[in-house]
C-alpha cells in the first residue's frame, strides 16, 4: 500500500464547476500536507500548504485536513480552462521527506 | 527572485552509461530535496541534503547518488543506467524549518535511456 493514494482520474469537469479532488494516507504521523498543480512538461507548483488539521482558504482553492479519517481534499470553485492540469497531494512528517500521490489529471471543459 | 535551476531539461543516453543532473536552489535555501516522477510511481522521494549532507534518503539502489555543495548548489548522479530509469528528475528547495518547509520544484530534467 503506497503511503499517499489519489485517484488518477482523469475528471472532466464543466467550465464554473466545483472540482473536489481528494486523498488518503495511511501514516498517523504525517503534520505537513500539501497541494502541487503540474502542467505539462513543467515542474509541480505549490497550490496549498497546511500544517496538521483543518481548513485553509485561497481566492477559488481550500484546502481540507482530516486528520481522524486521514483524508486530504482540495475544492476548487469556479474552475477555469486554466485549472486544467495534474493535481498532485503531499504529506509528510519529516522535514523535506514527502510522499506524493499519483496525481488527479483535471479537464476544465470551456 | 530566480527559481529553482535545473540543468540539462532533456538527455538520452544508453543502458550502462552515468548520467549528472545539476540543481541550483532558490536563494537562501540551504535544502535540496531530489525526486523521481515516472507514469507509473508518480513522484518518488531520492534523497535531501542540507548543509552539504544527506539527511534523508528514499529507497532506491545505490546507483543512485548525489552530493551538495557549500553554495548550496546540488548534483545527483546515476550510474550503470537502465531503461526503468527514464524519467522526470525533480529537484526542489526548501528553507527546512517548521513551517516554511515547503518545496519548490525546478522544471525537471528529464532523462531517456536507450
Amino acid at each position: 500500500q503506497k503511503e499517499v493514494e489519489q485517484d488518477p482520474g482523469p475528471l472532466s469537469v464543466p467550465e464554473g464547476a466545483i472540482v473536489s479532488l481528494n486523498c488518503t494516507y495511511s501514516n498517523s504521523a504525517f503534520q505537513y500536507f500539501m497541494w502541487y498543480r503540474q502542467y505539462s512538461r513543467k515542474g509541480p507548483e505549490l497550490l496549498m500548504y497546511t500544517y496538521s488539521s483543518g481548513n485553509k482558504e485561497d481566492g477559488r482553492f481550500t484546502a481540507q485536513v482530516d486528520k481522524s479519517s486521514k483524508y486530504i481534499s482540495l475544492f476548487i470553485r469556479d474552475s477555469q480552462p486554466s485549472d486544467s492540469a495534474t493535481y498532485l497531494c503531499a504529506a509528510g512528517y519529516n522535514f523535506n521527506k514527502f510522499y506524493f500521490g499519483s496525481g488527479t489529471k483535471l479537464n476544465v471543459k470551456p | 527572485k530566480a527559481g529553482v535551476t535545473q540543468t540539462p531539461r532533456y538527455l538520452i543516453k544508453t543502458r550502462g552509461q552515468q548520467v549528472t543532473l545539476s540543481c541550483s536552489p532558490i536563494s537562501g535555501h540551504r535544502s535540496v530535496s531530489w525526486y523521481q516522477q515516472t507514469p507509473g510511481q508518480g513522484l518518488q522521494f531520492l534523497f535531501e541534503y542540507f548543509s552539504e549532507t544527506q539527511r534523508n534518503k528514499g529507497n532506491f539502489p545505490g546507483r543512485f547518488s548525489g552530493r551538495q555543495f557549500s553554495n548550496s548548489r546540488s548534483e545527483m548522479n546515476v550510474s550503470t543506467l537502465e531503461l526503468g530509469d527514464s524519467a522526470l528528475y525533480l529537484c526542489a528547495s526548501s528553507f527546512r524549518e517548521p513551517g516554511a518547509n515547503v518545496l519548490t520544484f525546478g522544471a525537471g530534467s528529464r532523462l531517456t535511456v536507450l
